[in-house]
This record gives C-alpha cells, sequence and structure tokens, in this order.
C-alpha cells in the first residue's frame, strides 16, 4: 500500500477484554516497530520487528502485551485483560531497512480506550 | 536506560516568529537525531534529520543545530506559519538487539503559531 495502515482507527473495549490491533506495513519494508503514545506524552517503545531476527521486545509493559508479525508483512499487538491504563494511542511504524538511522513511516495509530 | 529531555512542553509564538525547541540525550547508538512533525489524528513524519558530520542542518525553513560535546541538539522554524502548529518530537537512537537500534523520543513540543 502507499502507508502504514493501522486497524481499528478507534476501539473501545471493556476493562478486562482481549483486545487485537492490525499493521499493515508498507510492502517490502523489513522493520516493524510498535509504539505507545498516551494522552500528552511521548512516544514509547514497546516491540521491534526486522526480518526473520528475534524481535526485540523489551519495551512491552507487562505480559498481558504480545505481538506477532509473519514474515515482513501484518503486525498484530495484543493486549489482555486490558486495564484503564492501557488507554493511549498505539502507533505503528516501518521502514524499509532496520535500525534508528532510516526514517520510520507512520501509521495513524489506533486509539484504545478502555471503560 | 536511555532518555531523551525535551523542552519546552508547548510553546506559542506569532506568525514571523523563531520557536526553538530543545532536546538534549544521555547516551546514544550512533550520532543521527531526528525530529518528527506530529498533526492531531495523525501519526508522527519525519520532518528533518542531522548526521554526525555536520554540526548544522537547513531544510526550507527547519533548522537543527547540533552540539555534540553538550549532548544537545535543537529545532528552529525560521518565519514560522499557522500551518507549522503541531507537536514535535525528537529522537536519538538507542540500541536494540544486536547490532540494530530503535529510536527513543522526546516527550513532545506542541507549537501554536498564532496570526
Amino acid at each position: 500500500g502507499a502507508g502504514v495502515s493501522q486497524s481499528p482507527s478507534n476501539k473501545v473495549t471493556e476493562k478486562g477484554k482481549d483486545v487485537e490491533l492490525r499493521c499493515d506495513p508498507i510492502s517490502g519494508h523489513t522493520a516493524l516497530y510498535w509504539y505507545r503514545q498516551r494522552l500528552g506524552q511521548g512516544l514509547e517503545f514497546l516491540i521491534y520487528f526486522q526480518g526473520n531476527s528475534a524481535p526485540d521486545k523489551s519495551g512491552l509493559p507487562s505480559d498481558r502485551f504480545s505481538a506477532e508479525r509473519t514474515g515482513e508483512s501484518v503486525s498484530t499487538l495484543t493486549i489482555q485483560r486490558t486495564q484503564q491504563e492501557d488507554s493511549a494511542v498505539y502507533l505503528c511504524a516501518s521502514s524499509d531497512v532496520g535500525g534508528a538511522n532510516y526514517g520510520y513511516t507512520f501509521g495513524s495509530g489506533t486509539r484504545l480506550t478502555v471503560v | 536506560q536511555q532518555q531523551v529531555k525535551q523542552s519546552p512542553q508547548s510553546l506559542i509564538v506569532q506568525k514571523g516568529g523563531i520557536p526553538i525547541i530543545n532536546c538534549a540525550y544521555e547516551n546514544t547508538a550512533f550520532d543521527y537525531f531526528p525530529w518528527y512533525q506530529q498533526f492531531p489524528g495523525k501519526g508522527p513524519a519525519l520532518l528533518i534529520a542531522i548526521r554526525p558530520d555536520v554540526s548544522e542542518k537547513k531544510e526550507g525553513r527547519f533548522t537543527i543545530s547540533f552540539n555534540k560535546s553538550a549532548k544537545q541538539f535543537s529545532l528552529h522554524i525560521m518565519d514560522s506559519q499557522p500551518g507549522d502548529s503541531a507537536t514535535y518530537f525528537c529522537a536519538a537512537p538507542t540500541f536494540s538487539t544486536g547490532t540494530a537500534s530503535k529510536l527513543t523520543f522526546g516527550t513532545g513540543t506542541r507549537l501554536q503559531v498564532t496570526l
């Protein structure tokens, strides 16, 4: 596609429910990143996929958070037993070469609200 | 853990003014410092970036100044326009797994340019 696509754009869920967020990176981009942005805050790193290498999961805040990526395509971020503090915008980015010195292309994010 | 300190948190300038946003980092995987611009409801977009071989980088009305000894870099916006009103994030690269790296972002500066 022309850009990074995220779905859904908005999600309201009840506390304790599981949610799945989806990211479609730009075709051919080998690197994919997930970040979390709380209201009025910066971008908090969650996880980084690079090709077939083991992902960098160092930013996942708890074992309720997990993510998968199939090859160099779609990624899903799953949050189990959601809590109110999980409310945030979840941003996905991709780049055609892995690493911080290549510009990331971000999607528009999924706004998650836990009630 | 790498921190990137960004200031000010918010900034209001009149059209034509020169807003300056500052960032300081602790450690970095290598010298590459990008700035991202984010409009409401959108993901951040790469605005401008500087690499270590220069102390200043200019693109149009946007300039990055870099002071390696002080571990600081800043964004200047010349002749600011209402359309520049957005949130700006600085970032610095941090080590990921193996030789890979990822970006750590500052907390953001909300800029408003008034008529």
